[in-house]
């Protein structure tokens, strides 16, 4: 059964701690890419990586942090220097991002709240 | 920014009624096109895709049409479900360098019984 998993659903962190967001993929997929929705809105990009060891900075990387040492895994560490960390964030793979027919595949999505 | 946007934030449609779902994007670069549907608390679900070198592509209810003179991008829904209920988001491949995929703000469909 292959798919995207994001671990926990829900995530509830103190003011001022780092949290880390899981993201699973076992399509074999080689371009990872993590989201960012509030209320009503729609996605902004954070980072994305288009292979292992190497990733980019989306339109709102800051006070965000990414690696991917392996294929299947692209966890999203949310900083204390994240002012406003409280949304749903969402984890998408696709084959390559190196193709204009780039269909994204999406996880269940993280929503994480300050206290 | 982005250069994918709605013309209606909100769509209320009567259950069994047709419904669509419009989109204009204004990068004529644009080779690729994504409805994807996301329901309340989940992730975005592909839908239906179209290609620059198409106008019209049908899937199971639905429909997507393509005018790239006016660079518009529309979403019918046949005979429209309590389950069609959900935020559809059209998103567009502009080709560059990097294939990204630039996200509009999204329709919320509401299904009047």
């Amino acid at each position: 059964d292959g798919g995207i998993t994001q671990s926990p659903k829900y995530l509830f962190r103190k003011e001022g701690q780092n949290v880390t967001l899981s993201c699973e993929q076992n399509l074999n997929h080689d371009a990872m890419y993590w989201y960012r929705q509030d209320p009503g809105q729609g996605l902004r990009l954070i980072y994305y990586s288009q292979i292992v060891n190497d990733f980019q900075k989306g339109d709102i990387a800051e006070g965000y942090s990414v690696s991917r040492e392996k294929k299947e895994s692209f966890p999203l560490t949310v900083t204390s220097a994240q002012k406003n960390p409280t949304a749903f964030y969402l984890c998408a793979s696709s084959i390559s991002s190196y193709s204009s027919y780039n269909e994204q595949f999406f996880g269940p999505g993280t929503r994480l709240t300050v206290l | 920014g982005e250069s994918v946007g709605l013309h209606l934030p909100t769509l209320s449609v009567q259950e069994g009624d047709n419904s669509i779902i419009n989109c204009a994007y204004s990068n004529s670069a644009s080779d690729y096109f994504i409805w994807y549907k996301q329901e309340s608390g989940k992730g975005p679900q592909f839908i239906i895709d179209i290609r620059s070198n198409m106008d019209k592509r049908q899937g199971q209810r639905v429909t997507v049409l393509l005018n790239k003179t006016v660079k518009h991008l529309s979403l019918q829904i046949a005979a429209t479900q309590p389950g069609d209920s959900a935020v559809y988001f059209c998103a567009e491949n502009i080709g560059d360098s990097n294939y990204q995929l630039i996200w509009g703000a999204g329709t919320k469909l509401i299904i009047k019984p």
